[in-house]
């Protein structure tokens, strides 16, 4: 059972080019995150996907655009990447819409490391 | 001012102490209150889950809450080598029932 899979696992970018970070999760969840995480920043959400057809914004959604495919898939776009967006990105899924109600629960992928020039 | 605010450490204590993590946080609305443990180069997997104020048990581990204080611990018993990752807190209010707010992590070595 693969859990959450993410692709590419590393990435180097020049400043201005786009990328497109990819997600499957194949535990039939319902709602997918894409989140950034930096040294003492912690985990930052930048968009999420309650349920098919659904996006919203997170914290930091500046910069970043997301299309949730399907029920399985959820991908992470950066337009003209930027110096600050390099970080570690992860993608995560849960089974339920609301997380109160899943004993909060994410299940993330093993990220992927983008290095911005 | 961070909503949740963690010691980063680095902590490093000997095999068979016990350690203690916490964090602090200002948002009165969190109701529910996560542990999520962080191996090297891997992806947060949830640890402990706790609601309100109170003590979970599990195995080595025990979540506090005080909700008075703004103030949450994990406690690891007879720590073990295993242990050594970084430790997020994370917390869910009932306004915010699809998003986790996440404290920045202790990182925790546990020599042998």
């Amino acid at each position: 059972n693969a859990g959450v899979t993410q692709t590419p696992k590393f990435q180097v970018l020049k400043t201005g080019q786009s990328m497109t970070l990819q997600c499957a999760q194949d535990m039939n969840h319902n709602s997918m995150y894409w989140y950034r995480q930096d040294p003492g920043m912690g985990l930052r959400l930048i968009y999420y996907s309650a349920s098919e057809g659904t996006t919203d914004k997170g914290e930091v959604p500046n910069g970043y655009n997301v299309s949730r495919l399907n029920k399985r898939e959820f991908s992470l776009r950066l337009e003209s990447a930027a110096p600050s967006q390099t970080s570690v990105y992860f993608c995560a899924s849960s089974e339920r819409r609301q997380l109160i109600t899943n004993t909060g629960e994410l299940f993330f992928g093993e990220g992927s490391r983008l290095t911005v020039l | 001012q961070k909503e949740v605010e963690q010691d980063p450490g680095p902590l490093s204590v000997p095999e068979g102490a016990i350690v203690s993590l916490n964090c602090t946080y200002s948002n009165s609305a969190f109701q529910y209150f996560m542990w999520y443990r962080q191996y090297s180069r891997k992806g947060p997997e949830l640890l402990m889950y706790t609601y309100s104020s109170g003590n979970k048990e599990d195995g080595r581990f025990t979540a506090q809450v005080d909700k008075s204080s703004k103030y949450i611990s994990l406690f690891i018993r007879d720590s073990q080598p295993s242990d050594s990752a970084t430790y997020l807190c994370a917390m869910i209010g009932s306004g915010s029932a699809r998003q986790l707010t996440f404290g920045s992590g202790t990182q925790l070595t546990v020599l042998p």
